[in-house]
């Protein structure tokens, strides 16, 4: 157990909608990263948040949004979904930025129907 | 823009043969590197890390890693795998100035008995 959860694990949703998934870093971690696992583009890097501030951003499409709130919990918000938004999404936080080792959530399985 | 390369996408070996893993990176400041795993279901968890000082890192499970800054490298080693080592293996750099986690593609490794 890496002390990182997210949630929900699975979700299953159809084209057009729009789903949340949270993220709760360990314990003291100040940083959260996201990432989409793809079976055709690997680990792309979504966005970065340090101390409820963004720290870095990656191949984020604009339909995505995050977020980290005071309590250091994070949401990834993705929105009008399309068949191809279908991945897992991982979490991962790290102590005090991110020039330290991450550790990862189990993730979050996303499937658009 | 800064990447992240793994030569072998994906490698079949018998049990007891050695395994290599390359590893290249873009970046020419100062980095951190890292190699992930991820066995069938899970997910992600350090294997080793380089920060500074001696460029030979042993990990867990008998894993080692080499970094060859001319060469901006950093390739994963095991003198004998193990059946159990089947997994994806992920090769991740962060930037010391952006603070970006960045992965490679992921190899996957099979290993047979």
């Amino acid at each position: 157990d890496s002390g990182v959860t997210q949630t929900p694990k699975h979700l299953i949703t159809a084209t057009g909608q729009r789903v949340t998934l949270r993220c709760s870093p360990r314990s003291g971690d100040l940083s959260v990263y996201w990432y989409q696992q793809s079976l055709d583009q690997g680990l792309q890097f979504l966005i970065q948040y340090y101390n409820g501030e963004e720290r870095a951003k990656g191949n984020i499409l604009e339909r995505f949004s995050a977020q980290q709130f005071p309590d250091l919990h994070s949401e990834l918000n993705l929105s009008s979904l399309e068949l191809g938004d279908s991945a897992l999404y991982f979490c991962a936080s790290s102590v005090p930025t991110g020039a330290t080792e991450a550790f990862f959530g189990q993730g979050t399985r996303l499937t658009v129907v | 823009a800064q990447s992240v390369s793994q030569h072998n996408h994906h490698v079949i070996l018998s049990e007891a043969a050695s395994l290599e893993l390359g590893c290249n990176y873009s970046y020419g400041g100062t980095v951190n590197l890292f190699w992930y795993v991820q066995y069938p279901g899970q997910h992600l968890q350090l294997l080793l890390k380089y920060f500074s000082g001696d460029p030979l890192v042993k990990g867990i499970k008998g894993f080692e890693a080499e970094f060859i800054k001319s060469k901006f490298s950093f390739n994963l080693r095991k003198p004998s795998v193990q059946w159990s080592d089947t997994a994806e293996y992920f090769c991740a750099v962060i930037e010391w100035d952006t603070d970006k986690l960045i992965f490679g593609t992921g190899t996957r490794l099979q290993v047979f008995p």
